[in-house]
């Protein structure tokens, strides 16, 4: 199956320890994206990446990093300095900066406790 | 700053009727106009897509009405189902470098036996 694949579906971590999510896409796509989705408040980007070893902060990065080691792999870290962890996450890709449709993974409901 | 601004919050319509979510956007250097299915607990799905150089577009039963003099932009679900009781978000693209997409804030969808 192609795809993305977001692991664990939910997570629950206590108040002041980091945790990291987990985006594996096999599409072979070049750019990664990570959103926060909050009640309300529709998807806001945290990072993205166009290209292996880099990546951009997006509109909400404060209290969160990335890294972009391998194509097929994008895990984003939730640190203690991010106030209000609690959301869902979603990663998304795209096949290049030629092309228009971003693919969602699943999603990960992050609690903290 | 919210760019895409997305109406109504939630919308009941009965089976067999029609459903209506307008957009409006700020930026005129935006240059492509998804939309997004989700499902609870689900990524969300491209459902339809316009550029600005067309008015209108249609697959199926989804429509996008697209005026560009009033920077705005509306999905039409005709002959709605409970099948597509979801949440619809639309979404426009940047046309810089990073060529970001700016999400709406979501409308629940339900649709009535």
């Amino acid at each position: 199956d192609g795809g993305i694949t977001q692991s664990p579906k939910y997570l629950f971590r206590k108040e002041g320890q980091n945790v990291t999510l987990s985006c594996e896409q096999n599409l072979n796509h070049d750019a990664m994206y990570w959103y926060r989705q909050d009640p309300g408040q529709g998807l806001r980007l945290i990072y993205y990446s166009q290209i292996v070893n880099d990546f951009q902060k997006g509109d909400i990065a404060e209290g969160y990093s990335v890294s972009r080691e391998k194509k097929e792999s994008f895990p984003l870290t939730v640190t203690s300095a991010q106030k209000n962890p609690t959301a869902f996450y979603l990663c998304a890709s795209k096949a290049g900066q030629s092309t228009d449709t971003q693919y969602f993974g699943p999603g990960t409901r992050l609690t903290v406790l | 700053q919210q760019q895409v601004k997305q109406s109504p919050q939630s919308l009941i319509v009965q089976k067999g009727g029609i459903s209506i979510i307008n957009c409006a956007y700020e930026n005129t250097a935006f240059d492509y106009f998804p939309w997004y299915q989700q499902f609870p607990g689900k990524g969300p799905a491209l459902l339809i897509a316009i550029r600005p150089d067309v008015s209108e577009k249609k697959e199926g039963r989804f429509t996008i009405s697209f005026n560009k003099s009033a920077k705005q932009f509306s999905l039409h679900i005709m002959d709605s189902q409970p099948g597509d009781s979801a949440t619809y978000f639309c979404a426009a693209r940047g046309a810089g470098s990073a060529r970001q997409l700016t999400f709406g804030s979501g409308t629940q969808l339900t649709v009535l036996p």
